[in-house]
């Protein structure tokens, strides 16, 4: 069992659709990282949060990091095909709680 | 330099052969993290170096993987006898914080 899921493994949209993809644990974390990975790229840091119950929004992106901090969401509005990759949350997660850890992805393709 | 720098960004090898991938971490960054990511797969975590620290070696597949991080700054990640199953994109990361991390390129590693 990996220490986070991810939901859903892949998804195909058409452009101006919106989507939600998720970010589960049964772990509790002191924070949680979202990133993007463009095919041919490293994956960049999109947000961090870091308090339970936190939105974030990054032009048409909202991360919201749940009350209890074990989990997070990611929602799209008007998808575009630039939005189209990889998508990951990570967390500090190790006996020293420094370690960064990935969730499986969720693949995103978006289509013109 | 301004980011996270690989090298080579391209390595095609014969099957039994050594190779040496390297890693110029963000100047300053204490964290340095080797993962491997197979053709529309997720980051499969290999080694992780934090400041003087024992390096986590956990992730590291066989006995043929080791790396090494000179100086609290440089990295080099070597696969000795190379096989077919470790072809794969190699990416390293650093982070100075619990904020993110920033990752390099990859080296695309292709063994024939």
């Amino acid at each position: 069992t990996q220490l986070l899921e991810q939901s859903p493994q892949f998804l195909s949209i058409q452009e101006g659709e919106n989507l939600t993809v998720y970010c589960n644990s049964s772990s509790v974390f002191s924070s949680l990282q979202w990133y993007r990975q463009e095919p041919g790229e490293g994956p960049v840091l999109l947000v961090t949060v870091v308090t339970g119950g936190e939105v974030k929004k990054l032009k048409r992106l909202t991360f919201q990091f749940g009350d209890a901090r074990k989990d997070s969401s990611l929602h799209i509005t008007a998808a575009q095909p630039g939005d189209t990759g990889l998508y990951l949350c990570a967390v500090l997660y190790n006996n020293a709680g420094n370690m960064l850890t990935f969730g499986g992805g969720t693949r995103l393709m978006v289509k013109p | 330099g301004a980011g996270v720098s690989q090298s080579p960004s391209n390595k095609v090898t014969e099957k039994g052969k050594d190779v040496e991938l390297r890693c110029d971490p963000i100047s300053g960054h204490t964290a340095l993290y080797w993962y491997r990511q197979s053709l529309g797969q997720g980051l499969e975590f290999l080694i992780y170096f934090q400041g003087n620290s024992a390096p986590d070696k956990s992730g590291l597949p066989s006995d043929r993987f080791s790396a090494e991080r000179t100086g609290g700054s440089v990295s080099t990640l070597t696969i000795q006898r190379t096989q077919q199953e470790d072809s794969a994109v190699y990416l390293c990361a650093s982070s100075l914080h619990i904020l993110g991390a920033f990752f390099g390129q990859g080296t695309r590693l292709t063994v024939v």
